[in-house]
């Protein structure tokens, strides 16, 4: 079974320019979760999805970044314009439902740099 | 304030020992807590969750506790293995909030 595949692995952008992250969950996992992970610290929730729905997006700054699931299952996460400190490691996840009990299962996580 | 810390940044242990990693938190209530292993450049993979109501939880060399009391957690790898080597991170389920993840611990198992 394949996991949570997100692109670009990797991103380099200078400051003020648009960024997209992708994200595709594993089948059948009706929650989506996107954090923000810092060198050194723990991932930050951004925003979580219940299917289309976003259920929670208080810690998503949403003077710069928007996020969307289309049709439930694919996600992209945008920001513009990029700011230097948004530098980091922009992880997905997903689980099974939304029962918070559900493992989550991460993918590999898309490492931006603003210069 | 809410704060989770983890022991310190990172932790040098002796192959075949047991390491012991702590999980402490401030001003929450959380109805379970899960640990997950990051290795470099990859994202976090869970290992074990364990609930408010549940003092001690196994899986294989893994052991983990959950003193509400004391508002920690420890988890522990028993006759640890060069391959154990990893950042490991506690998270908690804050009731009516959503996870929050600590700092994470970076362990070196030496050989």
């Amino acid at each position: 079974e394949a996991g949570v595949v997100q692109s670009p692995r990797y991103k380099i952008i200078e400051k003020k320019q648009p960024v997209a992250f992708w994200c595709n969950p594993i089948s059948g996992h009706n929650t989506l979760y996107w954090y923000l992970q810092n060198l050194g610290q723990g991932p930050e929730l951004l925003i979580r999805y219940e299917n289309e729905e976003a259920v929670d997006d208080s810690q998503l700054p949403k003077d710069r970044f928007s996020a969307e699931r289309l049709k439930g299952v694919d996600s992209t996460l945008k920001i513009q314009p990029a700011e230097l400190g948004d530098s980091a490691v922009y992880l997905c996840a997903s689980s099974l439902g939304p029962n918070l009990y559900n493992e989550q299962f991460f993918g590999p996580g898309t490492r931006l740099t603003v210069l | 304030s809410q704060k989770i810390e983890q022991n310190s940044e990172a932790l040098n242990i002796q192959e075949g020992k047991t390491a012991t990693l702590t999980c402490n938190y401030t001003n929450y209530s959380p109805a379970y807590l899960q640990w997950y292993r990051q290795d470099p450049g990859r994202g976090p993979v869970f290992l074990l969750l364990i609930r408010e109501n549940e003092k001690e939880k196994r899986k294989e060399r893994l052991k983990v506790t959950f003193d509400t009391t004391l508002k920690q957690s420890l988890f522990h790898i028993t006759a640890s293995q060069p391959a154990d080597s990893a950042t490991y991170l506690c998270a908690l389920y804050n009731y009516g909030q959503n996870f929050v993840f600590g700092p994470g611990t970076r362990l070196s198992v030496l050989p």
